[in-house]
């Protein structure tokens, strides 16, 4: 992928609400798709991935993501966010380019919940 | 506990010096990526090895090297050190050489004084 754009930096949202966080890519060729979780001072986490076949793709924590090949997006979404989602989330996206297999994150969507 | 130790966790240093960070890739994994995060620059690729050979490049600068030895553990060598160099820095390893589920360490944070 040439760029991975997240298109919210802070998203803010009320405990219980629903949550979507965007993510849009440009690429030419086919892609891995991965959705990954920072909570603070800590690594990165895997929510959930799409490699191949069902677009939609669900995760752990109740996440799920769908991917669109004509948009090029892969959307997070959770139907209802507890305080312990808040955290940062990033987008990434993994093809093949010059220089081999890379994967390219997004800037990260920090999400806040609030009671 | 993703399964990947980084060390030190924590490093501060002057200008011009070099320092090493190590990477223990989880059991079986034969792929290590290195990635420097900072707030300017956000989640950045350097580099990749699979299995001792290096695999794919990113942005990785000159001053900056890395290798995997036959046990599989990795360092990052970071020399000729800046102040814009001061970020974090993680370890993610993978089962292969295509990434199709990278496991992420807890990082390096280094401060170039």
């Amino acid at each position: 992928a040439q760029s991975v754009t997240q298109l919210d930096s802070q998203v803010p949202v009320f405990e219980e609400a629903p949550v979507e966080l965007r993510c849009n890519y440009s690429s030419s060729v086919s892609v891995y798709l991965f959705w990954y979780v920072q909570y603070p001072n800590q690594g990165l986490q895997l929510l959930l991935k799409y490699l191949s076949g069902s677009t939609l793709v669900k995760g752990i924590n109740g996440f799920e993501a769908e991917f669109n090949k004509s948009q090029t997006s892969f959307h997070l979404r959770k139907p209802s966010v507890h305080i312990s989602d808040t955290a940062e989330y990033f987008c990434a996206v993994s093809e093949w380019d010059t220089g081999g297999f890379k994967t390219i994150f997004g800037a990260g969507t920090r999400l806040f919940v609030k009671a | 506990d993703s399964g990947v130790t980084q060390t030190p966790k924590h490093l501060i240093t002057a200008t011009g010096q070099r320092v090493t960070l190590r990477c223990s890739p989880r059991s079986g994994d034969l792929s290590v990526y290195w990635y420097q995060q900072s707030l300017d620059q956000g989640l950045q690729f350097l580099i990749q090895y699979y299995n001792g050979e290096e695999r794919a490049k990113g942005n990785i600068l000159e001053r900056f090297s890395a290798q995997q030895f036959p046990d599989l553990h990795s360092e990052l060598n970071l020399s000729s050190l800046e102040l814009g160099d001061s970020a974090l820095y993680f370890c993610a390893s993978a089962p292969r050489h295509i990434n199709t589920e990278a496991f992420f360490g807890q990082g390096t944070r280094l401060t170039v004084v």
